[in-house]
């Protein structure tokens, strides 16, 4: 069965800093990966997806990750900040299984933007 | 919008009483979830939905229960409500497995006094 480790839980950065939250893995197969962003009082919506090709994916308000498999890594990166970016993210794989339905969300890295 | 909405949005009451939360989907999507949220410990599913009358355990299934007579509706229903069950519960939807993104609901949030 695979997990997802956010290895953060808050990470506070000042407003144009760039930032860098961690999301590690762990599955016995090839695997599908996502980020996505909850600001307050909403639900969850996509920020991006790893599915296969480019290791390095872009997304949404111009945060990006990268894929590694050597190190089941899948680190989410904005080179610059907005007080806007507050909010929680969450890491989540889905396996490559025939049949596989489950999508596993680690614990989420609240983001806190200072001015 | 996504297609899919959350009833109630909040709802408040008494150990001990039954409670069940309606997601309903518009798009025709084979896969519904249904994940609490609590913090330090992100979205755990409690149960899912992979087609009509089809439900399975998540991680986190004890105390809960789930009906999926008809594509658009999955419904979570917590017998017998206790103060450990106090979360913010959301719905999902998935048109396939494995490499597709989930919709998610705007959530319910339960307090259970």
């Amino acid at each position: 069965a695979q997990s997802v480790t956010q290895l953060d839980s808050q990470v506070p950065v000042f407003e144009e800093a760039p930032v860098e939250l961690r999301c590690n893995y762990s599955s016995s197969v090839s695997v599908y990966l996502f980020w996505y962003v909850q600001y307050p009082n909403q639900g969850l919506q996509l920020l991006l997806k790893y599915l296969s090709g480019s290791t390095l994916v872009k997304g949404i308000n111009g945060f990006e990750a990268e894929f590694n498999k050597s190190q089941t890594s899948f680190h989410l990166r904005k080179p610059s900040v907005h007080i806007s970016d507050t909010a929680e993210y969450f890491c989540a794989v889905s396996d490559d299984t025939q049949g596989a339905q489950k999508l596993v969300f680690g614990q989420g890295t609240r983001l806190t933007i200072n001015p | 919008d996504a297609g899919i909405t959350q009833s109630p949005r909040h709802k408040v009451t008494e150990t001990g009483t039954p409670v069940t939360l309606r997601c309903h989907q518009t798009e025709n999507h084979r896969y519904m979830y249904w994940y609490r949220q609590d913090p330090g410990h992100g979205l755990r599913l409690i149960h899912y939905s992979y087609g009509v009358k089809d439900t399975d355990k998540g991680e986190v299934s004890d105390g809960y229960s789930v009906s999926r007579s008809k594509t658009e509706d999955f419904l979570l229903t917590l017998e017998s409500a206790t103060s450990s069950q106090t979360s913010v519960y959301f719905c999902a939807m998935r048109q396939k497995s494995g490499n597709t993104e989930a919709f998610f609901g705007q959530g319910t949030r339960l307090t259970v006094v």
